[in-house]
């Protein structure tokens, strides 16, 4: 059981906007730890999508964007694309822990 | 360009022990936190262990505290994970990976491609 709750999948068609949502407590998210954000396409090595809870690195198209309010974050994908499918994953920092975190991951289905 | 090259893997007996190493290149190695991060197959991602940029600060998984060692050495450009008295469970693709910054608190910013670890007899 993680520590960050992410839904086990989502899905949408093509050109649509999904939203994954990434759910702490007050000793993570709450705390005013940063969420990050990871892409890992079949078969590869994770990706870094969004840092610092809503920032891109170079290279990642503004299609993604990602947010956070309270003991919460989330993901957003506009436009979806066929090489979107692929499992994302959040991942913070718990005081309580002193561990860093992640969400049980969730796959992203483009129908 | 940054690259992380993991190495060590491969199949071992419950109860032995393991070195895993990753290579750094492309970047200022002492200037950065290093981590592990291991990935069960079929499973998510589960946070390992990291390092801070000076070995001041290390953490590790509740599931593997006690029985892994993270170490760096900066000289050599190198990140290590000696892994003693193996479970079953601890079978997976282990990423080396860098953070953002000099603490080990941030995110991941680039990873290696990983090398398995199979605990079985």
């Amino acid at each position: 059981q993680s520590v960050l709750t992410q839904p086990p999948s989502v899905s949408g068609a093509p050109g649509q906007r999904v939203t994954i949502s990434c759910t702490g407590s007050s000793s993570n998210i709450g705390a005013g730890y940063d969420v990050h954000w990871y892409q890992q396409l079949p078969g590869t090595a994770p990706k870094l999508l969004i840092y610092g809870n809503s920032n891109r690195p170079s290279g990642v198209p503004d299609r993604f964007s990602g947010s956070k309010s309270g003991t919460s974050a989330s993901l957003a994908i506009s436009g979806l694309q066929a090489e979107d499918e692929a499992d994302y994953y959040c991942q913070s920092y718990d005081s309580s822990l002193s561990l860093v975190v992640f969400g049980g991951g969730t796959k992203l289905t483009v129908l | 360009e940054v690259q992380l090259v993991e190495s060590g893997g491969g199949l071992v007996q419950p109860g032995r022990s393991l070195r895993l190493s990753c290579a750094a290149s492309g970047f200022t190695f002492d200037d950065y936190a290093m981590h592990w991060v291991r990935q069960a197959p079929g499973k998510g991602l589960e946070w390992v262990s990291g390092i801070s940029w000076n070995s001041g600060s290390i953490g590790y998984a509740d599931s593997v505290k006690g029985r892994f060692t993270i170490s760096r050495d900066n000289a050599k450009n190198s990140l290590y994970l000696q892994m003693n008295s193996l479970r079953a469970e601890d079978t997976a693709l282990y990423y080396c990976a860098r953070g953002s910054g000099s603490g080990y608190v941030g995110s991941f910013d680039y990873w290696g491609q990983g090398t398995l670890v199979t605990v079985s007899s």
